[in-house]
């Protein structure tokens, strides 16, 4: 069975300090997505990036940047000198072919970031 | 604008009453999937379709219904059996094959 472990319930970082967060996850498929969604205090989940698992090269985007390493199955989210506007839930998700041949995702628990002014 | 809606953003349910989530997305997708929240907790699924008329009970189903009359559709209906329904539920679409999973903004139900 898939899982993905978010270790860090909450973490609290003040403004422009960098901030990584973890994601370990398990599967026994050679096929799969990994993703990262952030949750906003108003509840909507917002995509920000989706890996296969046949690609690990490091990707950054502005201030986000994500280390994906199959040796340790991990993805690992990093915010580069952070805001106060990254303040939110995080979760990392996996995604394998289900037995109904459905992407099923499973989630982690989240993170929870705070940044504070 | 593309997108997921969903209706209303506060649901209240009374003892022994059914109440329906809508969710519309004028995305194309043929994917729909309904999520339940809990506080703390990651999203568990309900139930999920991947074409118009059918659907399939996800790892949380009990106590819910759907119907996929319409490829934009994907009402979910919270019945007197489920009794715990205080969540936050999420609708989400996608493409088919491992597509990525894009969520509408959300309702938030509870319990008079």
């Amino acid at each position: 069975a898939q899982k993905v472990t978010q270790a860090q319930t909450e973490i609290s970082v003040v403004e422009k300090e960098d901030v990584t967060l973890d994601c370990v996850y398990e599967t026994r498929d050679t096929t799969y997505y990994l993703f990262w969604y952030k949750q906003p205090p108003s509840g909507e989940l917002v995509f920000l990036i989706r890996r296969n698992s046949f690609d690990e090269q490091n990707e950054i985007s502005g201030r986000y940047s994500w280390n994906f390493q199959k040796s340790t199955s991990s993805f690992n989210f990093t915010i580069t000198a952070s805001q106060v506007v990254d303040s939110a839930v995080y979760f990392c998700a996996l995604s394998e072919v289900g037995s109904g041949g459905y992407q099923k995702v499973t989630f982690g628990t989240g993170t929870k970031l705070q940044v504070i002014p | 604008d593309g997108g997921i809606t969903q209706s209303p953003k506060y649901l209240f349910r009374k003892e022994g009453q059914n109440v329906t989530l809508s969710c519309e997305q004028n995305l194309n997708h043929d994917a729909m999937y309904w999520y339940r929240q809990d506080p703390g907790q990651g999203l568990r699924l309900i139930y999920y379709s991947q074409i118009v008329n059918d659907f399939q009970k996800g790892d949380i189903a009990e106590g819910y219904s759907v119907s996929r009359e319409k490829k934009e559709s994907f009402p979910l209906t919270v019945t007197s059996a489920q009794k715990n329904p205080t969540a936050f539920y999420l609708c989400a679409s996608s493409g088919l094959r491992q597509e990525t999973q894009y969520f509408g903004p959300g309702t938030r139900l509870l319990v008079l």
